[in-house]
């Protein structure tokens, strides 16, 4: 099956500081999307985006399809950005979606 | 905005015994999707829906898991029995496959410790 790895996958930063999360998938992919997954558990969806760029006030992301991979940026970085970044892929309409092992981001005060 | 609502929130069985999870996808999607996430992991699909039909149980551990989505709404998940390798969190997801460009959305998750 697909494999997606994301890099790194840990990630400390201070309060203010930007970052770059990366995500690499093994095959095409015909949807890919970046979750948040709060200290609570909960998953949410920040992006759908199969490919091209999209922004959400400090969070934008872009999405290679040719060259299969994609990328969050997150910008001026709030302690309650803390928690892990998933990025997950599905290879054809009615696959599921494969996860990546996540990214775990500390945000410090 | 609509959510996937899940319960209970939290479980806490002894092996052996039998537990069940609900959940109720966004009302229309006709996709639902049982995953299983193992703490410092991402989470793995255990089974998906296509309104009342399963596609995908292959990694579903059928020996002692169950699922079911009998009118195509809410669906529920069954264990029987629980061993401790089953502590994870559940977590069901849904999302409307009719539709181009449709996210999958997620529940809160269901926290399962057997002891």
């Amino acid at each position: 099956g697909i494999q997606v790895e994301q890099s790194p996958p840990d990630l400390i930063l201070q309060e203010g500081a930007n970052s770059t999360l990366r995500c690499n998938f093994s095959d095409s992919v015909n949807n890919l999307q970046w979750f948040h997954q709060n200290p609570w558990g909960q998953l949410i969806n920040l992006f759908y985006i199969p490919s091209g760029t999209k922004q959400n006030g400090r969070l934008s992301a872009t999405t290679v399809a040719t060259e299969r991979y994609s990328l969050l940026y997150i910008s001026s970085s709030q302690t309650t950005d803390s928690g892990v970044y998933f990025c997950a892929v599905e290879r054809g309409n009615n696959n599921d979606m494969r996860f990546g092992a996540g990214t775990r981001l500390t945000v410090k005060p | 905005e609509a959510e996937v609502a899940q319960s209970p929130r939290y479980k806490i069985t002894e092996k052996s015994q039998a537990v069940a999870f609900w959940c109720d996808p966004i009302s229309g999607h006709a996709t639902l999707y049982w995953y299983r996430q193992i703490l410092g992991q991402g989470p793995e699909l255990l089974v998906q829906f296509q309104d009342e039909s399963v596609v995908d149980d292959s990694q579903l551990p059928k020996d002692r898991f169950s699922a079911e989505r009998l009118k195509g709404v809410d669906s529920t998940l069954k264990i029987q029995p629980a061993e401790l390798g089953d502590s994870a969190m559940y977590l069901c997801a849904s999302s409307n496959k009719n539709r181009r460009n449709s996210p999958l959305h997620f529940g809160n998750g269901t926290r399962l410790t057997v002891t």
